[in-house]
């Protein structure tokens, strides 16, 4: 049981260049959830889905777009990195409603020169 | 609108002394959830605890205990007798369910995180 993990852990892009950052988890989880993370900013959420192919908009979404084919994958995609994308994201993951924890992945720290 | 502050932003303790981490939240909902997540230097995010709003009962976990008061909408967290390993960023986070209620998935509204360093 891995819980939730995230690919890559670490990535630089040059602004302009695409990507796409891959969360799995193995918990049978309805909710996935992307943050962000900014010093001095606690965690701010970009997209988050609430099934399997669906996908809503967080509180910082321009930039981003997000797919949620499978139920147990959450992709975040940048299509024209920006240096304001520097950041640590974070993807999380919890069974169904708002009371519940989240279980979090490790984070992929992201440069963008 | 929903907002959560940790007016700390750095705390610096030495071993042994106790420490209040403080969380003041914002609602418009009766009901609401509120989280406590550590973040160790690793880098991960350690869920603590969760208390509902209905649920004004203090919790004592160890050295870890929280006081939750709605009359002053806080929810601060105290650590006794601080250990190098608590040296961390905690983050207090809030979640309403009416936004489950039109399926908006349970959203996490963290505060800004409050960076603890215990010395030896």
């Amino acid at each position: 049981n891995a819980g939730v993990t995230q690919t890559p852990k670490f990535r630089v892009l040059k602004t302009g260049q695409s990507m796409t950052l891959l969360c799995a988890q193995d918990m049978n989880h309805e909710y996935m959830y992307w943050y962000r993370q900014d010093p001095g900013m606690g965690l701010r959420l970009i997209h988050y889905s609430v099934g399997e192919g669906t996908t809503a908009k967080g509180e910082v979404p321009d930039g981003y777009n997000v797919s949620r084919l499978k139920k147990q994958n959450f992709l975040l995609g940048l299509e024209s990195a920006a240096p304001s994308q520097t950041s640590v994201y974070f993807c999380a993951s919890t069974v169904q409603g708002s009371s519940r924890e989240q279980y979090f992945g490790p984070g992929t720290r992201l440069t963008v020169t | 609108a929903q907002k959560v502050t940790q007016a700390q932003t750095e705390i610096s303790v030495v071993e042994k002394e106790d420490v209040t981490l403080d969380c003041v939240y914002e609602t418009r909902d009766t009901t609401y959830y509120l989280f406590w997540y550590k973040q160790p230097p690793s880098g991960e995010l350690v869920f603590l605890i969760r208390r509902n709003s209905f649920d004004e009962q203090n919790e004592i976990s160890g050295r870890y205990s929280w006081n939750f008061q709605k009359s002053t909408s806080s929810f601060n967290f105290t650590i006794t007798a601080s250990q190098v390993v608590d040296s961390a960023v905690y983050f207090c986070a809030l979640s309403e369910p009416t936004l489950m209620i039109y399926n908006q998935g349970g959203k996490l509204i963290f505060g800004q995180g409050t960076e603890l360093s215990v010395k030896p």
